[in-house]
């Protein structure tokens, strides 16, 4: 069966510091994955996508970016966090039109 | 692109009853309708979907309703209980556009015993 795996759970951040967070697919190949943001209270914002190794695409214009070194790894990064970048974080993978299986998510606080 | 509306953006329930959840939508390519349900500090679970070539699903004590004309669709939950508490959320996607989906502001749910 198909897990995903998503740290760390927490963080706590300075503003201007770098961020790394990551998320791991097991049980299948050539998934879709996203990367989404959750403002307390607020819905879902996708940030990244890619299907494919190498394969990023923004949605929205930021201090974050994404990378997909291998085909079930996707990682979100920022060289210089910002207040507002504080959220939870999402990953997520999909099979080709099919809903989505979620990580546990990454609550970042920035200081 | 696509844009969700989702209403109500809170809604309560007593035990038993029924709850509605409504949603729109506004790119009419958009084929798939997934609905989330997150617990407090959880990530987001699927808790059922409709393809846009059927007009309903339902899966025990959930439902969900889709009218194409109109671009809306909806989730039902009957016999509501406690462990129904959640917030809600609906999304719509394209099979062709990579599966990205768009959500719903969500519907905090609250089933009052």
């Amino acid at each position: 069966s198909q897990t995903i795996h998503q740290w760390p759970a927490t963080l706590v951040q300075p503003v201007g510091s770098p961020l790394s967070l990551e998320c791991t697919v097991e049980g299948t190949s050539n998934p879709n994955l996203y990367w989404y943001r959750q403002a307390a209270g607020r819905g879902l914002q996708l940030l990244f996508y890619s299907v494919g190794i190498g394969q990023i695409s923004s949605e929205v214009p930021q201090n974050l970016s994404a990378s997909r070194p291998q085909d079930r790894q996707f990682i979100l990064s920022s060289k210089k966090l910002l207040l507002s970048d504080s959220g939870f974080y999402l990953c997520a993978w999909s099979a080709q039109g099919a809903g989505y299986t979620f990580g546990s998510g990454t609550r970042l606080t920035v200081v | 692109g696509e844009n969700v509306e989702q209403h109500p953006s809170t809604l309560s329930v007593q035990e038993g009853d029924s709850a509605v959840i409504k949603c729109t939508y506004s790119d009419s390519a958009s084929n798939y309708f997934p609905w989330y349900k997150q617990e407090l500090g959880k990530r987001p679970q699927l808790i059922i979907d409709i393809r846009s070539n059927v007009g309903e699903k339902k899966d025990q004590r959930i439902a969900v309703t889709l009218n194409k004309t109109a671009k809306h669709f909806s989730l039902h939950i009957t016999e509501t209980q406690p462990e129904d508490s959640a917030v809600y959320f609906c999304a719509a996607s394209k099979s062709t556009n990579a599966g990205k989906s768009t959500f719903g502001d969500g519907t905090t749910l609250t089933v009052k015993p």
